[in-house]
């Protein structure tokens, strides 16, 4: 079965810090790889998706980024973290062997952000 | 952007109740899928609704689609306080992404 797995569960950074956030995806080939945010009692921001290795598309303008070296894993990165970047981070995966169930997406645990 | 919005925003009830939530959305679409978040964790799905199904049930969860108003619902039945969660209805896009409601935070109280 799929499996999503993010670290860290939980991260205090200070502003201007570097950060990177890593996801990778257990059970599948070539999935759908998605990286969202989420304001406290908000709905999901689509931050970034990939759908192969080193294709990355970009949906919001930010001082973040995305790069997915390997088919199952994706990273998302800043070399200089804003206050605005706290937030909780959702990897996701859909498609590939899994295109089957449409495009359904299966979380990781997440990964809460502290910008201090 | 957002296409989903689901309503209410919030809602309280007392277990054993049903539980109704409401999504809209704006542009035609392929299906319909329903999200669970619980506090502080990832989303979990719940049930897949395609364009051409009004109505679809898996356990205590009813969801019905209507496409010529562009909205669907979720109903919980028998309510239990493990049913305390955030839900979100998404719809799908052309490119296979999901574009998000902002979720309806449901609280059974005991």
């Amino acid at each position: 079965s799929q499996t999503i797995h993010q670290w860290p569960a939980t991260l205090v950074q200070p502003v201007g810090s570097p950060l990177s956030l890593e996801c990778t995806v257990e059970g599948t080939s070539n999935p759908n790889l998605y990286w969202y945010r989420q304001a406290a009692g908000r709905g999901l921001q689509l931050l970034f998706y990939s759908v192969g290795i080193g294709q990355i598309s970009s949906e919001v303008p930010q001082n973040l980024s995305a790069s997915r070296p390997q088919d199952r894993q994706f990273i998302l990165s800043s070399k200089k973290l804003l206050l605005s970047d706290s937030g909780f981070y959702l990897c996701a995966a859909g498609g590939g062997d899994w295109r089957s169930s449409y495009n359904e997406q299966f979380f990781g645990p997440g990964t809460r952000l502290t910008v201090l | 952007s957002q296409q989903g919005e689901e309503d209410p925003q919030a809602l309280s009830i007392q277990e054993g109740e049903n539980a109704t939530m409401n999504c809209s959305y704006k542009t035609s679409i392929n299906n319909l899928q329903w999200y669970r978040q619980n506090s502080g964790r990832g989303l979990v799905h719940l049930i897949l609704i395609r364009s051409n199904e009004r109505e679809k049930h898996s356990g205590r969860l009813r969801v019905t689609l209507d496409t010529s108003k562009k909205s669907s619902s979720l109903l919980i039945t028998a309510s239990r306080a493990a049913d305390t969660a955030s839900y979100f209805c998404a719809t799908d896009d052309s490119n296979y992404q999901l574009i998000w409601g902002a979720g309806t935070k449901l609280i059974i109280k005991p």
